[in-house]
């Protein structure tokens, strides 16, 4: 099956500075892929859905100045936490489908942040 | 927003034992899928079933949808310890790729 690869799979940063998440479509092109975020022993949560060459969409409540999402090739979105916070903490995980109608879904490996 | 809701929230069963997990969502939808993850990893595929099916198999799996009802049911037959993990359920997103998750059933399986 088709393969998303999420790096870093951990990151543990300082407070005020940013971290950089990337994820890759290995085998297929993804012109649209997704970002979730996951807090412990919950369900996780559309943040914004990458557009390859143009902008980002967010969803409510979800602020774009603080997760700068960039999907600068069919294979590539990153995902920059800025001036990350403690309440930053949390798993990231992206997400991409084969085709345009949107069946079975290639999650990455997600992204454990924890801001110290 | 929140569309699927599983039921129960957690699950602790013994080995051999068959585990049934259920989703309810509100929208319509084109399909349904379950997903597992394992503590603190990414999410496993495990089946997708579609709008006009009922029941689908998947080795000792076993889904059904319910579109009158909004509801799927998941049941995992002859559980193993191998089994403990998160398991949710998503349906359609507004944008047609991304998906609505449900809370998540955590199934946990006795040795």
């Amino acid at each position: 099956g088709a393969v998303v690869s999420q790096h870093p799979s951990r990151v543990i940063c300082k407070s005020g500075t940013s971290v950089k998440i990337e994820c890759r479509s290995l085998d297929f092109q993804a012109t649209t892929m997704f970002w979730y975020r996951q807090f412990p022993k919950k369900s996780l949560m559309l943040m914004a859905t990458s557009n390859e060459g143009s902008k980002a969409t967010y969803e409510q409540g979800v602020e774009k100045d603080k997760f700068l999402i960039n999907h600068a090739s069919l294979t590539l979105s990153t995902l920059t936490v800025t001036s990350a916070h403690p309440e930053d903490s949390s798993f990231y995980i992206c997400s991409a489908t084969l085709g345009s109608m949107g069946t079975e879904a290639f999650f990455g490996q997600g992204t454990r942040l924890t801001v110290v | 927003s929140q569309q699927g809701e599983e039921d129960p929230q957690a699950l602790s069963i013994q080995e051999g034992e068959n585990a049934t997990m259920n989703c309810s969502y509100k929208t319509s939808i084109n399909n349904l899928q379950w997903y597992r993850q394992n503590s603190g990893r990414g999410l496993v595929h495990l089946i997708l079933i579609r709008s006009n099916e009922r029941e689908k198999h998947s080795g000792r799996l076993r889904v059904t949808l319910d579109t009158s009802k909004k509801s799927s049911s998941l049941l995992i037959t002859a559980s193993r310890a191998a089994d403990t993990a998160s398991y949710f359920c998503a349906t359609d997103g507004s944008y047609g790729q991304n998906f609505v998750f449900g809370p998540g059933t955590r199934l946990s399986v006795l040795p």
